[in-house]
């Protein structure tokens, strides 16, 4: 069964500071890895998408990390800023479909 | 900047009618989707439609759901005979590609359904 795994569940940081999330997922055959910020009551916007031949992708102060022989991902956020605080979702593709496969998120809360 | 719009932002309804949400996909957009997220869990696909068709559907995706391109910039999901458990929220998306593709999914705001 497809799946993606998230941690930590939550996480709180100071203003400025660098974070790191971890995915593990069991999805096969796989496509693409996918980061997304989810704010409270909204839909998630995409972060960064990665292919099995990509291993790092940047946007602006995210940046994630592919590891597809450990099926493993991290999302590294520098510098944090209070609009960081969000839900962020690590989202696995398998080749065979349309269908994006959900981890449970991990909860960010940057404080002052 | 375009953007996926849904409505209503919220529909209450009783156990047992049914339900229309409504999408209006990103314009240029060919690929579409409809998400669904409980309170507190996870995000989960319940089906992608292409070409007037569905192209992939989940588990979740019975009977009792069924999805509509009515005219060229609306997108439904009617759910008939709500049942409590369909409270969630629900997400629309549209993207260009196939997300198998490396294609951004853009989502909507997403329509929150209480059934009482």
């Amino acid at each position: 069964k497809n799946q993606v795994e998230q941690s930590p569940q939550s996480l709180i940081i100071l203003e400025g500071k660098n974070c790191t999330l971890q995915c593990n997922y069991t999805v096969s055959p796989f496509s693409n890895l996918r980061w997304y910020k989810q704010d409270t009551g909204r839909g998630p916007v995409s972060l960064t998408i990665m292919t099995f031949s990509e291993n790092t992708k940047s946007n602006g102060r995210y940046t994630a990390t592919l590891d597809a022989d450990t099926k493993q991902s991290s999302l590294h956020i520098t510098a944090s800023q209070l609009s960081d605080s969000a839900s962020y979702i690590c989202v696995v593709s398998a080749n065979s479909g349309y269908a994006l496969n959900f981890g449970k998120g991990t909860s960010l809360l940057v404080t002052p | 900047e375009p953007e996926v719009t849904q409505t209503p932002s919220h529909q209450v309804t009783q156990m047992g009618q049914e339900v229309i949400l409504r999408c209006v996909p990103i314009s240029n957009h060919l690929y579409f989707y409809w998400y669904r997220q409980i309170l507190g869990q996870k995000v989960e696909f319940l089906v992608s439609f292409y070409n007037n068709e569905i192209s992939e559907k989940s588990e979740i995706f019975d009977d009792q759901f069924s999805v509509e391109r009515p005219d060229g910039s609306n997108f439904t999901l009617k759910i008939r005979s709500t049942k409590l458990e369909d409270s969630a929220m629900y997400f629309c998306a549209s993207s260009e590609a196939p997300q198998g593709a490396t294609d951004t999914q853009y989502f909507g705001p997403g329509t929150r359904l209480t059934v009482l």
